[in-house]
């Protein structure tokens, strides 16, 4: 079956650097996002990886390693309005969204 | 560019009764939409894929002849709730996949259905 796992809730402090990890298992793959969902409104796109690497956009990077079926979320600089929920979701080969479950990160100050 | 809408943000209705959302790609043209339902705390549930001009493909456990899906057009997808009862109250989210690049979804803002 199609899985993906990331861990379910996060604590850092605000200013701090955070690293949200998501591995999975689909039956083919054709990129994977990370998404970012505050409390009671929509998911916004944040990045899209397909090829191995790190990609930096301002404060977020993303990695992915096809190989090892991981990605990571990195946010740096911490603020409070970062605090929200991050998903990760693969491409199958249907190019259809497999979603995780979500992230809950919490910022203290 | 690429934005979605939904309509209406929110609704409450009696226990019954149907409720239709609209969803619509503004700027651009969606041969495929997705519906996803949420509940609190919850992550995404994808309920049905819509494809323009063909029937929805509705995901294992989604009744289909309660969740009515209608993709009219190249830009607007309906989903009907019929006979709503106060366990179909959820964040329902429609997405619109741009069929190039990397099929990336954007999101509707959601519609927040509450049935007492």
């Amino acid at each position: 079956g199609q899985n993906i796992d990331q861990p379910t809730e996060m604590t850092a402090t605000e200013g701090a650097i955070v690293q949200i990890n998501c591995t999975y298992q689909t039956s083919g793959f054709n990129g994977l996002f990370w998404y970012q969902q505050h409390a009671g409104e929509a998911p916004t796109f944040l990045s899209y990886n397909v090829l191995d690497g790190l990609e930096e956009k301002g404060r977020f990077s993303s990695f992915l390693s096809r190989s090892k079926g991981y990605s990571y979320l990195l946010l740096k600089e911490l603020q409070m309005k970062d605090s929200a929920s991050y998903l990760c979701a693969v491409l199958d080969s249907n190019y259809q969204l497999i979603w995780g479950a979500g992230t809950k990160l919490i910022i203290k100050p | 560019g690429a934005v979605v809408s939904q309509h209406p943000s929110w609704v409450i209705c009696k226990s019954g009764t149907s409720v239709k959302i609209e969803c619509r790609s503004l700027d651009f043209q969606a041969t495929t939409m997705f519906w996803y339902r949420q509940f609190p705390k919850q992550s995404l549930m994808l309920m049905a894929t819509s494809n323009e001009g063909s029937k929805a493909t509705y995901e294992q456990g989604v009744e289909k002849d309660k969740f009515l899906i209608n993709h009219a057009s190249l830009t607007l997808s309906t989903l009907t709730v019929t006979s709503a009862h106060p366990e179909d109250s959820s964040f329902y989210i429609c997405s619109a996949r741009v069929d190039r690049g990397y099929n990336e979804q954007f999101f509707g803002p959601g519609t927040r259905l509450t049935v007492l």
